[in-house]
């Protein structure tokens, strides 16, 4: 069964520093898709970055890039020069598959504060 | 990205009473829509997915007659929580798929439903 594991339930960084959350999945099936959203105490789910299986390269958006490691199946989301604004809720998460009807798995979530 | 709107934000009901919520893609057609439920500081738990025209598919443990949802166009599914009673009070996010970006999901901002 696929399954998405996120270890850190919290994570400080300093304004302006780099920050990696970590991500790390299971799954049997060669076609996957990976995402990470944003979550913020208003609670609206903000997708940022996309990565598929099959992409050789890893996937970068603006100032949030996916570190993707498919054999040790890992898709650690690092933030660089962190924002006030990034004070939130980060999901992981899986759809086996490229169907629109394939489902979304999430991890449990990292809260990330950002320190003045 | 592309933007999905949901509606109400927030509801606050009498127990028994039935309770719509709407949610739209506004800038692209969904034949694909999907429900979720939150609870505080947990992840997002899958309900059901919607599908244009017909039925749609729950998961296991969610009762049907419970929380009915129909997704007459591309555009929009609602989710109607029928007899609500207090456990039902909950924080109930929609998605769509857009096939054509990758079939990523997008999310509405989320409804608070408070039953009293």
């Amino acid at each position: 069964a696929q399954k998405i594991t996120q270890t850190q339930p919290g994570m400080f960084v300093q304004e302006k520093e780099a920050v990696t959350l970590d991500c790390t999945y299971d799954t049997s099936d060669q076609s996957y898709g990976l995402f990470w959203y944003k979550q913020p105490s208003s609670g609206e789910m903000i997708f940022l970055i996309y990565q598929g299986s099959y992409d050789e390269q890893n996937a970068t958006e603006g100032r949030y890039s996916l570190n993707f490691q498919k054999a040790r199946k890992s898709a650690n989301l690092v933030i660089s020069a962190s924002q006030l604004g990034d004070s939130a809720m980060y999901f992981c998460a899986m759809r086996e598959g490229r169907s629109n009807t394939g489902k979304l798995i999430f991890g449990q979530g990292t809260t990330l504060q950002v320190k003045p | 990205g592309a933007v999905v709107s949901q509606h109400p934000s927030r509801v606050i009901c009498k127990s028994g009473t039935s309770v719509k919520i709407e949610c739209r893609s506004l800038d692209f057609q969904a034949t694909t829509m999907f429900w979720y439920r939150q609870f505080p500081k947990q992840s997002l738990m899958l309900m059901a997915t919607s599908n244009e025209g017909s039925k749609a598919t729950y998961e296991q443990g969610v009762e049907k007659d419970k929380f009915l949802i129909n997704h007459a166009s591309l555009t929009l599914s609602t989710l109607t929580v029928t007899s609500a009673h207090p456990e039902d009070s909950s924080f109930y996010i929609c998605s769509a798929s857009d096939s054509l970006a990758k079939n990523i999901q997008y999310f509405g901002a989320g409804t608070r439903l408070s039953v009293l």
